[in-house]
């Protein structure tokens, strides 16, 4: 079936520090990856997504390049700010069944 | 967010109540998901719809049912509400199910059962 790891949190940073968060799936054939972020109190945002290998998703200085050679799909920001403290959660669709989400990453960012 | 609406935002309920939650969507889409969101487990899957009266189980559905009478309408409801469903209840709408379109969630409703 299909799965989807990310790195444990929290992840604690100084502004403007880079980021990484790690991604990881499991599935046959070619998912979608995406990336979406929750700020406190919200729903789901979609921040990204890449729908073939070797594409690079990209948003509000976010990125994250599809590797199908190691399953992954990370999330990094060259210099994040205090607005980025969210969870973020990485998912993959894959025809024919429901979006699989990880179990989040929390990322705190501090002044 | 974008033409969907939760509600209610926060409920408190007595186990062994029946509970229902309202998710409406204005942006006519096909595709309708129930999720609840609990910590050190992501999001997991309940229920989803892909039509009027078209329903089918998630990876969690025990203890939940729903209905969709209407497309803009998604209900969930707990029978018979136990602590366990204590949680953070998400519900989602998609255009399609093809590649490349992601998900609008709403808000979410905090669900507290004592």
């Amino acid at each position: 079936g299909n799965s989807v790891t990310q790195m444990e949190g929290p992840v604690t940073l100084s502004e403007e520090a880079f980021l990484t968060i790690n991604c990881t799936y499991t599935a046959t054939g070619y998912p979608s990856l995406f990336w979406y972020v929750q700020y406190p109190g919200e729903g789901l945002q979609l921040l990204l997504k890449a729908t073939k290998a070797d594409d690079k998703g990209s948003n509000k200085g976010f990125e994250a390049t599809y590797r199908k050679e190691t399953t992954s799909f990370h999330l990094e920001k060259g210099s994040v700010q205090v607005s980025d403290s969210a969870v973020y959660f990485c998912a993959l669709y894959n025809a024919g069944n429901m979006l699989t989400f990880g179990g989040g990453t929390r990322l705190m960012v501090k002044p | 967010d974008a033409g969907i609406t939760q509600s209610p935002r926060h409920k408190v309920t007595e186990t062994g109540t029946p509970v229902t939650l309202r998710c409406h969507q204005t942006e006519n889409h096909r595709y309708m998901y129930w999720y609840r969101q609990d910590p050190g487990h992501g999001l997991r899957l309940i229920h989803y719809s892909y039509g009027v009266k078209d329903t089918d189980k998630g990876e969690v559905s025990d203890g939940y049912s729903v209905s969709r009478s209407k497309t803009e309408d998604f209900l969930l409801t707990l029978e018979s509400a136990t602590s366990s469903q204590t949680s953070v209840y998400f519900c989602a709408i998609s255009e399609s199910q093809g590649t490349g379109h992601g998900y609008t969630f709403g808000s979410g409703t905090r669900l507290t059962v004592v």
